[in-house]
């Protein structure tokens, strides 16, 4: 079966600092992978997607950026933290474009 | 556009039926998502509704209109472990998912 691993759950990082949240997939091959970001009060919002290795559509423009190294692991970086990155970020897959989202644990980031 | 709507909050007491509304407006449509989540947690799927009518799955069924840009989800003799954020989402001519920010329910004993 497939599973979806995200990591750190939480995380309290100063302003100005870098940023390294990973996501790795398995039991699945070529999947599509996601990082979305969830405010309170607010939908999901897409920042990244990406259909295969080293291909990454961004949806906002932003102080983050990602990365898929290799086929089934998803990497969502700052090179500096800014107070309005703090939220709830989520990794994502799907087997196709218009299939159902299956959603890693998510982490918590704090900017202090 | 891209325009989502559903009710910050509900409130419904243990054992009863619930019914979250969803309302959308979209020029391309590729079908409509239910999603649970826990309080800190991930989001999880809970149906799928592409064409319209109601689609039943033990104590959840989902209802879609595409004609009148309208979904439902009906939760059916209400438990605590129901009280969760429930998310609507449509799927749009790009194939991406457009979330509306979640009806918080609140089940009451």
């Amino acid at each position: 079966s497939q599973t979806i691993h995200q990591w750190p759950a939480t995380l309290v990082q100063p302003v100005g600092s870098p940023l390294s949240l990973e996501c790795t997939v398995e039991g699945t091959s070529n999947p599509n992978l996601y990082w979305y970001r969830q405010a309170a009060g607010r939908g999901l919002q897409l920042l990244f997607y990406s259909v295969g290795i080293g291909q990454i559509s961004s949806e906002v423009p932003q102080n983050l950026s990602a990365s898929r190294p290799q086929d089934r692991q998803f990497i969502l970086s700052s090179k500096k933290l800014l107070l309005s990155d703090s939220g709830f970020y989520l990794c994502a897959w799907s087997g196709t474009e218009h299939e159902k989202l299956f959603f890693g644990s998510g982490t918590q980031l704090s900017v202090l | 556009g891209q325009n989502i709507d559903q009710p910050t909050e509900m409130t419904a007491t243990e054992g009863a039926i619930v019914q979250i509304n969803c309302t959308y407006q979209t020029s391309g449509f590729n079908g409509l998502f239910w999603y649970q989540q826990h309080a800190g947690e991930a989001p999880t799927f809970l149906s799928y509704n592409v064409l319209d009518g109601l689609e039943e799955k033990g104590r959840f069924s989902s209802f879609l209109s595409r004609s009148k840009g309208y979904s439902y989800l009906l939760l059916k003799e209400l438990q605590m472990k129901d009280s969760a954020s429930y998310l609507c989402a449509y799927m749009d001519s790009n194939y991406q998912l457009i979330w509306g920010a979640g009806t918080k329910l609140i089940i009451k004993p």
